[in-house]
C-alpha cells in the first residue's frame, strides 16, 4: 500500500488549493477514503471522507462548505479542493484508506499566510 | 458532534512502566474507537482498531478495551521506542472526531 500526497504550498488567505493523494499497492476503488491534518504543534484533525463510488462524503465542521472531497477511480486518486482558506487551515494534509489503516503518506504541507 | 475526551494530556514515566491512557466519548459510539500513534517528526500510525483489535505489526505490549463511551490504551512495559503522542480516534459516526492527545514522555 502506498500513498502519495502531492499539491501543498503556500496561498493567501481566501486563496484557493487543490490537493491529490495517488494510491497504489491496493483496490482502490474499494476502499472508502480519508483526509486528516495536523497543524503545527497540534493534535490531529479529520477532514472529510469519501465513500468508495464518491457518491457519498462527509466533513468536519470546520471545513464544510469550504472543500471538496472527491476521487477519480480510473486515476486511483483522491482530492481535495480547498477554497476560502484562512490561516486556521494551515497544516500537514494526510490521506488515509479505509478507518484510516496504515500507512498514511508522508503528508502535503498548506500554508495560508500573506 | 462526538467530542473525545483523553486524559491525561501528558505523563511522564519510566522504561519498564505499566501506562494507561483514557478515552471517554460524549456519547455511546459502540466499539467504533481507533488509537495512534505518533512519534516525533513522524506520521501518526494506527496501532488499535475496533477498541481491542491489534494492528498486524504492532507488539503484543499494547492493548485496548472499552465499549460505548469508556475506552483505555495500555502499553503493559514501557519501551524507549514507545515515547510517543498517543490519540484516540471514534468512527462510529461523522464527523470523525479524534481526542486531543496525550503526549508520553521520558522521567
Amino acid at each position: 500500500v502506498q500513498l502519495v500526497e502531492s499539491g501543498g504550498g503556500l496561498v493567501q488567505p481566501g486563496g484557493s488549493l487543490r490537493l491529490s493523494c495517488a494510491a497504489s499497492g491496493f483496490t482502490f476503488n474499494t476502499s472508502a477514503m480519508n483526509w486528516v491534518r495536523q497543524a503545527p504543534g497540534k493534535g490531529l484533525e479529520w477532514v472529510s471522507g469519501i465513500s468508495t463510488s464518491g457518491g457519498a462524503t462527509d466533513y468536519a465542521d470546520s471545513v464544510k462548505g469550504r472543500f471538496t472531497i472527491s476521487r477519480d477511480n480510473s486515476k486511483n486518486r483522491l482530492y481535495l479542493q480547498m477554497n476560502s482558506l484562512t490561516a486556521e487551515d494551515t497544516a500537514i494534509y494526510y490521506c488515509a484508506a479505509g478507518w484510516l489503516l496504515p500507512p498514511w503518506g508522508q503528508g502535503t504541507l498548506v500554508t495560508v499566510s500573506s | 458532534d462526538i467530542q473525545m475526551t483523553q486524559s491525561p494530556s501528558a505523563m511522564s514515566a519510566s522504561v519498564g512502566d505499566r501506562v494507561t491512557i483514557t478515552c471517554r466519548a460524549s456519547q455511546g459510539i459502540r466499539n467504533f474507537l481507533a488509537w495512534f500513534q505518533q512519534e516525533p517528526g513522524k506520521v501518526p500510525k494506527r496501532l488499535i482498531y475496533v477498541a481491542s483489535t491489534l494492528q498486524s505489526g504492532v507488539p503484543s505490549r499494547f492493548s485496548g478495551s472499552g465499549s460505548g463511551t469508556e475506552f483505555t490504551l495500555t502499553i503493559s512495559s514501557l519501551q524507549p521506542e514507545d515515547f510517543a503522542t498517543y490519540y484516540c480516534l471514534q468512527h462510529n459516526s461523522y464527523p470523525w472526531t479524534f481526542g486531543q492527545g496525550t503526549k508520553v514522555e521520558i522521567k
